[in-house]
């Protein structure tokens, strides 16, 4: 089944201990990308990559750090959380940027820093 | 319509009946749009797209109407079921990436 996983689905965590949430897709997706999700605030990009070792800044990057080293994996590293990154936290992917495509998103991390 | 409050704006609608959920967008330069359903604990998923040298575009039980006079897009729900009830986003292209709303609540009572 065509799919983009990310784990955890919950994850509590305390300030400052550096946490890792996984993504991957089967699709052979070139594109890839992380959004957080808060009340009131839709949907707002963290970081996006066009391909392998490509990767940009999106709107909220500050606190988070990505990598792309193969084509199918996308972690999201967050080196030292805050209380202010609690949000729930969606990787989506896309065959080749926006263009023509929508994007598949994954079914969601659900962060809690305390 | 969209809104960046902190509650969103709800459709209640009877089941049966059609829905239509409206969305405003900022970029006159957008050639793509994409509306999704998040429904309780998933992820957003996508139901229709429309480029921006069409003015309708339709699948099944759904039907995108762009207007770009007024840079408005909505989203029309035929015969409207219980399983339609979630949160639906549009979203437009911007610079490569998509821009998304911040969602309405359509909820569908017997």
């Amino acid at each position: 089944e065509a799919q983009v996983t990310q784990n955890p689905r919950y994850l509590i965590t305390v300030t400052g201990k550096k946490l890792t949430v996984t993504c991957s897709q089967n699709m052979n997706h070139e594109y890839m990308s992380w959004y957080r999700q808060d009340p009131g605030l839709g949907l707002r990009q963290i970081y996006y990559s066009m391909n392998v070792e490509v990767t940009d800044k999106g709107d909220v990057p500050e606190g988070y750090k990505v990598s792309r080293k193969e084509k199918r994996n996308f972690p999201l590293i967050l080196e030292s959380p805050s209380p202010n990154q609690t949000s729930l936290y969606f990787c989506a992917s896309s065959l080749s940027g926006v263009g023509s495509y929508g994007y598949t998103f994954g079914s969601g991390t659900r962060l809690t820093v305390v | 319509g969209e809104s960046v409050g902190l509650h969103l704006p709800t459709l209640s609608v009877q089941e049966g009946d059609n829905s239509i959920i409206n969305c405003a967008y900022s970029n006159s330069a957008s050639d793509y749009f994409i509306w999704y359903k998040q429904e309780s604990g998933k992820g957003p998923q996508f139901i229709i797209d429309i480029r921006s040298n069409m003015d309708k575009r339709q699948g099944q039980r759904v039907t995108v109407l762009l207007n770009k006079t007024v840079k408005h897009l909505s989203l029309q729900i035929a015969a409207t079921q219980p399983g339609d009830s979630a949160v639906y986003f549009c979203a437009e292209n911007k610079a490569d990436k998509l821009i998304f709303g911040t969602g309405t609540r359509l909820q569908v009572f017997p």
